[in-house]
C-alpha cells in the first residue's frame, strides 16, 4: 500500500530563517510524484512544488524548494526566508497508484507558525 | 481568472436534511474529485470522475453520491447528513493523465446540527 508519513504535527521558525518540513513516503511503484500543499486557516489547498520520481534535480519554486532522496523515500520541503504569511499547515502528497485519475495520498500534515 | 468555484462556502444543515454541495471549474479539466476533510485530518477522496466515468473509494458511504452533468460542473449530495459528516469538503480537478497537479477550490465548510 502507499503511504505518506510527516512526522511533526508542529513546527515553529523564526521569521526570515529557513526550515525544513520533513516527508517520508512508501510505494512499490517506480512511477509516482510528489506534491507539497499548504493549507492556510481559511481552508484552501494551494499547490506549492512537485518532484517527479525520475527527476534527477531537486525542485524549485521560488522560495521553496524539495529535497529528495530517493533511496531513503524522502521528500522534505524546504521554505527558504520565512515570512509570518507562511503560517498555515502543510501537507505532502504522493499521486496514487495506476495514472487514472491521479488520485493524491496525503500526509497528516505540519502546521507551522512563523515567530516576528 | 480559470478556477474552481465551489458553494456555498458555509452550510448548516440539520441531521437528516439532504444537503448538495455544488463546483464548478473554468480549466476545462477532465478530472473532477471530492475530497472529506474532517478536523486536524488530512484530506480523504471521497469520489472522482474521469470524464463521465465515476470512480468511487471503497471506504466512501453510500450516503455520499455525486453527480457530473457536464465538463464543469459536479455535485456531492449527501442523502442523510449525520453529526459525523461535519467537514470541510474539497472539490479539486487536474487535466488528467499527463498532469500532475490538482487545482482545488476553497472548500465548503459543512456543519450538521
Amino acid at each position: 500500500a502507499q503511504k505518506i508519513t510527516q512526522t511533526q504535527p508542529g513546527m515553529f521558525v523564526q521569521e526570515k530563517e529557513a526550515v525544513t518540513l520533513d516527508c517520508t513516503y512508501d510505494t512499490s511503484d517506480q512511477s509516482y510524484g510528489l506534491f507539497w500543499y499548504k493549507q492556510p486557516s481559511s481552508g484552501e489547498m494551494i499547490f506549492l512544488i512537485y518532484q517527479g520520481s525520475y527527476d534527477e534535480q531537486n525542485a524549485t519554486e521560488g522560495r521553496y524548494s524539495l529535497n529528495f532522496q530517493k533511496a531513503r523515500k524522502s521528500a522534505n520541503l524546504v521554505i527558504s526566508a520565512s515570512q509570518l504569511g507562511d503560517s498555515a499547515m502543510y501537507f505532502c502528497a504522493m499521486r496514487g497508484r495506476g495514472n487514472q485519475g491521479g488520485k493524491l495520498i496525503f500526509g497528516q500534515g505540519t502546521e507551522l507558525s512563523v515567530k516576528p | 481568472d480559470a478556477m474552481v468555484i465551489q458553494n456555498p462556502r458555509y452550510q448548516v444543515t440539520q441531521f437528516g436534511k439532504p444537503v448538495t454541495l455544488s463546483c464548478s471549474q473554468t480549466l476545462n479539466h477532465n478530472v473532477m474529485y471530492w475530497y472529506q476533510q474532517k478536523s486536524s485530518q488530512a484530506p480523504k477522496l471521497l469520489f472522482h470522475y474521469y470524464d463521465k466515468d465515476f470512480n468511487n473509494e471503497a471506504d466512501t458511504p453510500d450516503n455520499f453520491q455525486s453527480r457530473r452533468p457536464n465538463t464543469s460542473f459536479c455535485f456531492l449530495d449527501i442523502r442523510s447528513p449525520g453529526l459525523g459528516d461535519t467537514a470541510m469538503y474539497l472539490c479539486a480537478t487536474s487535466s488528467g493523465q499527463t498532469s500532475y497537479e490538482q487545482y482545488f477550490g476553497p472548500g465548503t465548510r459543512l456543519t450538521v446540527t
